[in-house]
C-alpha cells in the first residue's frame, strides 16, 4: 500500500540550530513529493516540491529537501532556524493529484 | 496574491443533520480536492474533483458524501447525515492541472458534531 512516513512528531530546538525532518514514502511508480508547512493558525502552504531533475530541491525561507531514490527519502533541512519557522511540517507524495500525508511533525524554536 | 477560501471557518452540528462546507477555488484552477484532519491523525484525502465529475475518491467518501460546483466559482461539500466521527478539520484545495502542480488548500472548516 502506498503510504508516507515522518519520523518525529515532535522537534524542539533552539534558534540557530540545524533542521532535519525525515520523510519516507512508498510508492510503486512515478511520485511527487512536497513539504507543506502549517503555521499556527494559517493553513496550509506549499514549502518546496520535487518532481524530476536536480534531487536537491531548494524552498522559500532557506528550506531545502533532498531525494534519494534508493532510501524512498525525501528528508527536509534547514541550516539555521529561527522562532518563526514554529509550525507543523507535512510531507506529501503525489499520485496523479491524490496527495497522502505524512502524520506531521510539530517544530518548535525556541529563543 | 490568489487563494483559496472556505466558510464558514467552524461549523457546529448535531448527531444527524446534514451539513454543507464552502470553498471557492482559485479562479483559473480547473481541479479540485477536499481534505479532512480529524484531531491527532493525518490530512486525509477525500476526493478529486475535475470537469463537473468526481476524478477519484477514497474509502472515507462514501454514500453520506457529495461534491458539487453549483457555479462557477464554488465547490460544495455536503455531508447528508453527519456522525460524531466526521468531527474534523476539512481542507478544500485547488490546482491546475492534476499532477506536476502544487495544490493550493484553504485555511479549513472546523467541522463539530455533537
Amino acid at each position: 500500500a502506498q503510504s508516507v512516513s515522518q519520523h518525529n512528531h515532535h522537534v524542539i530546538l533552539s534558534e540557530a540550530a540545524s533542521l532535519e525532518l525525515g520523510c519516507n514514502y512508498s510508492y510503486g511508480g512515478t511520485v511527487n513529493l512536497f513539504w507543506y508547512v502549517q503555521y499556527p493558525g494559517q493553513h496550509l502552504q506549499l514549502l518546496l516540491k520535487y518532481f524530476s531533475g536536480d534531487p536537491l530541491v531548494k524552498g522559500i525561507k532557506g528550506f531545502e529537501a533532498e531525494f534519494i531514490k534508493s532510501k524512498f527519502s525525501f528528508n527536509l533541512r534547514k541550516p539555521s532556524v529561527q522562532w518563526s519557522d514554529t509550525a507543523e511540517y507535512f510531507c506529501a507524495a503525489d499520485s496523479w493529484g491524490k496527495l497522502q500525508f505524512g502524520a506531521g511533525t510539530q517544530v518548535v524554536v525556541t529563543p | 496574491e490568489p487563494e483559496v477560501t472556505q466558510t464558514p471557518s467552524h461549523q457546529v452540528t448535531q448527531m444527524g443533520q446534514e451539513v454543507i462546507l464552502r470553498c471557492v477555488p482559485i479562479s483559473n484552477h480547473l481541479y479540485f480536492y477536499w481534505y479532512r484532519q480529524i484531531l491527532g491523525q493525518k490530512v486525509e484525502f477525500l476526493v478529486s474533483f475535475y470537469n463537473n465529475e468526481i476524478s477519484e475518491k477514497s474509502e472515507i467518501f462514501d454514500d453520506q458524501f457529495s461534491v458539487e460546483r453549483p457555479d462557477g466559482s464554488n465547490f460544495t461539500l455536503k455531508i447528508r447525515s453527519t456522525k460524531l466521527e466526521d468531527s474534523a478539520m476539512y481542507f478544500c484545495a485547488s490546482s491546475e492541472t492534476q499532477s506536476y502542480n502544487e495544490q493550493f488548500f484553504g485555511p479549513g472548516t472546523r467541522l463539530t458534531v455533537l
